[in-house]
C-alpha cells in the first residue's frame, strides 16, 4: 500500500496564480484532511472532508476551496496564491467513528508563492 | 473545548541522556491522546497513542508516555536518545468516546536535537 500520496511535492506560484494540490489514500478511510505548517504554529486545518460527498472548512480556510473527488481523492486548489499562503501542505486520512482513529499523513507539498 | 500545549519549543540532549519531552492537554471529555513524530522533509507519523486502555503507553523506537489525569499531562520519554531521534514530535488531542467526526487539535511541535 502507498499510503497517502501526494502530488506535486515542490511548487512555486506567483501572486495571483491558481493551482490544484492532490491527494490520494488507499486505506478505504472515510475521513480525509487538509493541513497547513508553519514554523512555531503547529499544524492548522484548512478543510476536512469527514465522508465521501462532504467538505467542511477548517480553522484557516480563507483563499482555499476543496473537493472530495472520490472516496479515495480529496484536492486542495488555491484559486488566486498570495505570498501568506507559502506553506507546508499536509494531506491527512482516517477512520471515522467510535475509536481512537489516528491521521496517516502524506509526505506534504512545500508551496512558495512569490 | 481542548487545548494542547507543548513545554518547551527546542529540546536539546546528549546521546544516550534521558529524553523528555512534555505535553499538557485540556479537554472537556475524557481524550484520545497522540504523539506524531516528523523526520526533516517528511509528514508526521504515529508514535505512540492513549485509548484509556492503559496509562503507560510503549510506541516504536523506544517511546513511551504516561497518561496522568491528574496532571493532564501526557509526556513523552525515552530513556536513551539516539542520533536518529532528532526529529519534530507533536502533541495531539481527539475528544475520546464518539462517533462521528471529531476533531484533531495539534500542539506546535518540540523539535528534538541529540548532540554526540
Amino acid at each position: 500500500n502507498a499510503g497517502v500520496t501526494q502530488t506535486p511535492k515542490f511548487q512555486v506560484l506567483k501572486t495571483g496564480q491558481s493551482m490544484t494540490l492532490q491527494c490520494a489514500q488507499d486505506m478505504n478511510h472515510n475521513s480525509m484532511y487538509w493541513y497547513r505548517q508553519d514554523p512555531g504554529m503547529g499544524l492548522r486545518l484548512i478543510y476536512y472532508s469527514a465522508s465521501e460527498g462532504t467538505t467542511d472548512k477548517g480553522e484557516v480556510p480563507n483563499g482555499y476551496n476543496v473537493s472530495r473527488l472520490n472516496k479515495r481523492e480529496f484536492s486542495l486548489r488555491l484559486e488566486s496564491a498570495a505570498p501568506s499562503q507559502t506553506s507546508v501542505y499536509f494531506c491527512a486520512s482516517s477512520e471515522q467513528g467510535q475509536g481512537s482513529h489516528e491521521q496517516y499523513f502524506g509526505p506534504g507539498t512545500r508551496l512558495t508563492v512569490t | 473545548a481542548q487545548s494542547v500545549t507543548q513545554l518547551g519549543s527546542h529540546v536539546s540532549v546528549s546521546e544516550g541522556a534521558l529524553v523528555l519531552l512534555r505535553c499538557n492537554y485540556s479537554s472537556s471529555v475524557p481524550p484520545y491522546l497522540f504523539w506524531y513524530v516528523q523526520y526533516p522533509n517528511q509528514g508526521l507519523q504515529l508514535l505512540l497513542k492513549y485509548t484509556s486502555a492503559a496509562t503507560l503507553v510503549k510506541g516504536i523506537n523506544g517511546f513511551e508516555a504516561e497518561f496522568k489525569k491528574s496532571e493532564t499531562s501526557f509526556h513523552l520519554t525515552k530513556p536513551s536518545a539516539h542520533m536518529s531521534d532528532a526529529a519534530e514530535y507533536f502533541c495531539a488531542v481527539r475528544p475520546g468516546n464518539s462517533g462521528g467526526y471529531q476533531k484533531v487539535t495539534f500542539g506546535t511541535g518540540t523539535k528534538l536535537q541529540v548532540i554526540p
